[in-house]
């Protein structure tokens, strides 16, 4: 079975510090992970994904991730955060191969940017 | 946008009612996913579509059934409703090319039980 954990469910910072969300993931075979992001009162929000490579991964606003299989993590993190990234940040998964195209959710973390 | 479409946007019901909820996937997506955001379950995948087949199901209740139609929209049917399926619930979609495509999420379907 496939699983991701999200270790904090709160994370706060100060605008312009480093922002890190945590994400470890559990698979039986090689992991497809992702993380989303959702603003209040909306959906989901893609940003990123792994699916092998390079296991440094930029994507949507600044954002990045760093895939380390050995401790089996998927760390998202931003440079420099702002206020406007203040929102619920999900880590998820899939696994390779699979039947199936379902991601499996974490559990979420609430980004809060202070000015 | 997504270009994933639901609707109603909020809906408010009593109590032992039967409602359903309306999805479009993006423009050549053939996987539909229903997914239930609560505050003490967090997200949870319901079900799973493609091209008009039951591909997956995850922690749907027997009181709750889905569907995609020839034309690829989805409903989501929720009956005999109770307080606790006062939830977001949320549609998505895929283009099934492989396992490495992601999800792309509508803007959800705010379901209220009094």
């Amino acid at each position: 079975a496939q699983s991701v954990a999200q270790p904090e469910d709160q994370v706060n910072v100060a605008e312009g510090n480093p922002l890190t969300v945590k994400c470890t993931y559990s698979v039986s075979g090689n992991p497809y992970l992702f993380w989303y992001v959702q603003y209040p009162n909306r959906g989901l929000q893609f940003l990123l994904k792994y699916i092998t490579g390079d296991n440094l991964v930029k994507g949507s606003y600044g954002f990045e991730a760093e895939f380390n299989k050995s401790q089996t993590s998927f760390h998202l993190k931003k440079p420099s955060a702002l206020v406007s990234d203040s929102a619920l940040y999900f880590c998820a998964v899939r696994d390779s191969p699979s039947n199936d195209y379902k991601l499996s959710f974490g559990a979420g973390t609430t980004v809060t940017v202070r000015a | 946008d997504s270009g994933v479409t639901q609707t109603p946007k909020h809906l408010i019901t009593a109590t032992g009612q039967r409602v359903t909820l309306r999805c479009s996937p993006r423009s050549g997506d053939l996987s539909v996913y229903w997914y239930q955001q609560s505050l003490d379950q967090g997200l949870q995948f319901l079900i799973q579509y493609y091209n008009g087949e039951e591909r997956a199901k995850g922690n749907i209740l027997e009181r709750f059934s889905a569907q995609q139609f020839p034309d690829l929209h989805s409903e989501l049917n929720l009956s005999s409703l109770e307080l606790g399926d006062s939830a977001l619930y949320f549609c998505a979609s895929s283009t099934y090319r492989g396992g490495t495509g992601e999800l792309f999420f509508g803007e959800g379907s705010r379901l209220t039980v009094l």
